[in-house]
């Protein structure tokens, strides 16, 4: 299995400018998760999906930050417009739940690190 | 609110002793406890995963143990190696069917083995 996958490792922007951050979860699970890790907040929960659709949205920061899963295998966090306090490590996990009362384990992608200059 | 904690912050030893890690939470009601593995600039690796009705998870050289009723999961990894050296992230999955996706993490124990 390919494991998570992320996209891009490394983007370096200015601030103002839209960032997209892309995450392929793996084939067959069914709950994406996008997460932000920074020094002095530790891993933060942004959103979570179950079969695509979002589930809970309340740890996006602000209206700057918008999350889409189109379809089973591809999910996008986009930041539009960017500022310097978003610069972060950008993590995607997927996992496999059976049912709503169970959540199978967490595999995460290597993350995306961003930049805001 | 679920509050994970990891102490020590940071621990340092010597190759071939075991090391201990241990995460504390302050909710009994979870459904299960990740342990995770995270490298300089990488993700995080999933280790051992212990459901809330089991006492104790095992691979290899790690075991896991868990006592809902006083908050702790411990982590032993037997006879270190440089190569273990990393950071240690535990994670508590909530039991409420309403948070089901809400994953509390420690801020990890940060480990260095020396030769």
């Amino acid at each position: 299995d390919a494991g998570v996958i992320q996209s891009p490792r490394h983007e370096v922007t200015e601030m103002g400018q839209e960032v997209t951050l892309r995450c392929k979860p793996i084939s067959g699970h069914n709950s994406l998760f996008w997460y932000r890790q920074t020094m002095m907040r530790g891993l933060e929960l942004l959103i979570y999906f179950n079969n695509n659709v979002p589930i809970d949205d309340s740890g996006m920061p602000e209206d700057r930050f918008s999350a889409k899963m189109p379809n089973a295998s591809f999910s996008t966090l986009k930041i539009q417009p960017s500022e310097p306090r978003d610069s972060a490590v950008y993590f995607c996990a997927s996992s496999l739940i059976r049912d709503r009362a169970y959540t199978g384990e967490l595999f995460f992608g290597e993350g995306s690190r961003l930049t805001v200059l | 609110k679920q509050e994970v904690t990891q102490i020590p912050a940071a621990l340092s030893v010597p190759e071939g002793e075991n090391l201990v890690l241990n995460c504390s939470f302050t909710d009994s009601a979870i459904y299960n406890l990740q342990w995770f593995r995270q490298d300089p600039g990488k993700g995080l690796t999933s280790l051992l995963l212990i459901q809330s009705s089991q006492r104790e998870q095992t691979s290899g050289r790690l075991n896991a143990s868990l006592d809902k009723s006083s908050g702790r999961s411990t982590l032993y990894i037997a006879a270190s190696q440089p190569g273990d050296s990393a950071t240690y992230l535990c994670a508590v999955r909530p039991w409420l069917s309403d948070s089901w996706g809400k994953f509390q993490f420690g801020a990890g124990t940060q480990v260095v083995v020396t030769p």
